[in-house]
């Protein structure tokens, strides 16, 4: 069964750092890209960038360039989303995916993670 | 930069109605790169069409998905209690952003 689990929710005082983790099971984790997504509260789905964990080749959204560092570890086959000094704006639900290309859509998601950036 | 608007914003239906969802893209989209999304509170996302038109694993056959071109539509032919949720479109491109997702149409119930 193919899975992918967050880390857990995490709340964090503006200009802290912060990585958030999505561990991939049940299928080959370097064989498929994974995106991250992001949704602030009552808002809509917004696309991140994606990595493919098998050569970490990462293309990044123009909107997020610059502001988040996508990564992966394919020995533990782990991505991560990771921020150097977080922003009240940051506030939102995380989400990891799999991207299947043949679909040109993300197949399979995570729970989501939390993150709470609050003085 | 490819748009994706949705319509309408909401959609207050019965159980047991049709509901017809409408997702417009900018510019020319394939219709091998359009995908719909199901979100209910609380979830993540799941995926339901790709490829316009092809139900994903295990999704039933009330929903269809058609179109082309700038215009494509999700249909959901006999709404279960279920299905009341937020729906999105999205497509791939191949110049940034690579996916954009449309704003989002919520099924409530009526």
């Amino acid at each position: 069964e193919v899975q992918l689990v967050q880390s857990g929710a995490e709340v964090k005082k503006p200009g802290e750092s912060l990585k958030i983790s999505c561990k991939g099971s049940g299928y080959s984790f370097t064989s498929y890209w994974i995106g991250w997504v992001r949704q602030m509260p009552g808002k809509g789905l917004e696309w991140m960038g994606i990595i493919y964990p098998g050569d970490s080749d990462t293309r990044y959204s123009p909107s997020f360039q610059g502001q988040v560092t996508i990564s992966a570890d394919k020995s533990i086959s782990t991505a991560y989303l990771q921020w150097s000094s977080l922003k009240a704006s940051d506030t939102a639900m995380y989400y990891c995916a799999r991207l299947e290309w043949e679909l040109s859509g993300f197949d399979y998601w995570g729970q989501g993670t939390l993150v709470t950036v609050s003085s | 930069e490819i748009v994706l608007t949705q319509s309408p914003g909401t959609l207050s239906l019965s159980p047991g109605e049709r509901a017809t969802l409408s997702c417009r893209a900018s510019q020319s989209v394939s219709s091998s790169y359009l995908a719909w999304y199901q979100q209910k509170p609380g979830q993540a996302p799941r995926l339901l069409i790709y490829g316009a038109s092809s139900r994903a694993t295990g999704i039933p056959d009330r929903f269809s998905g058609s179109g082309s071109g700038t215009d494509f539509t999700l249909t959901i032919s006999r709404l279960e209690p279920e299905d009341f949720a937020v729906y999105y479109c999205q497509q791939y491109g191949s110049s940034p952003p690579l996916f954009t997702f449309g704003p989002g149409t919520k099924v409530d119930i009526k």
